[in-house]
């Protein structure tokens, strides 16, 4: 069973501080994708990480991908309340085009 | 680009019938959609795989009987919940590429159907 192991899974903080959601697993994947889901509507992607160690940040969120293609980590810095939502990490495996979801994060950030 | 719509983006029905979704690839064509289920603060389960012009591939444990999909375009797939049961009241979400399954193309998601099953 492929399995990545995501945490934490609930993560409630204050407006300012900085937080890191990781994503694990023993299986090497083609790419990893981070997603981030409101209420009610469907996962918007964030960013997509192709390359073993590559790096990619999106304003105050940065993406690492590890070298080993196993691993990811997502870091945000200063969280502001609208930050607030489900983060999911998801891996292309090899298998046309299907992903193998984490157990995703609950992010809370209070003003 | 990469627009997904589902239609309906909720609906209520009463146990027994059946309730069919709509996932349109609005501007690409999409030769593979899959099908996700969701429950309240929980991930994404992987319900099928739906390929255009050919039979749905679904995860083990998933009902292809209660769970019909039809791939019969390149920018449609449905899901149709047949005679649905309270238990099957959950968000469904559906996502497509835009080529034949190469690894690592991005999947794009709808904006999901919850369905509520009385």
């Amino acid at each position: 069973t492929q399995l990545l192991e995501q945490s934490p899974q609930f993560l409630s903080i204050q407006e300012g501080e900085n937080l890191t959601v990781y994503c694990n697993s023993s299986s090497v994947f083609s790419s990893l994708q981070w997603y981030r889901q409101e209420p009610g509507e469907g996962p918007v992607l964030l960013v997509t990480v192709v390359t073993g160690g590559e790096v990619k940040k999106l304003k105050r969120l940065t993406f690492q991908f590890g070298d080993a293609r196993k691993d990811s980590s997502l870091h945000i810095t200063a969280a502001q309340p609208g930050d607030t939502g489900l983060y999911l990490c998801a891996g292309a495996l090899n298998q046309g085009g299907k992903l193998i979801f984490g157990q995703g994060t609950e992010l809370s950030v209070k003003p | 680009g990469a627009v997904v719509s589902q239609h309906p983006s909720w609906v209520i029905c009463k146990s027994g019938t059946s309730v069919k979704i709509e996932c349109r690839s609005l501007d690409f064509q999409a030769t593979t959609m899959f099908w996700y289920r969701q429950f309240p603060k929980q991930s994404l389960m992987l319900m099928a795989t739906s390929n255009e012009g050919s039979k749905a591939t679904y995860e083990q444990g998933v009902e292809k009987d209660k769970f019909l999909i039809n791939h019969a375009s390149l920018t449609l797939s449905t899901l149709t919940v047949t005679s649905a049961h309270p238990e099957d009241s959950s968000f469904y979400i559906c996502s497509a590429i835009g080529t034949s399954g190469r690894a690592g193309e991005t999947q794009y998601f709808g904006p999901g159907t919850r369905l509520l099953v009385l």
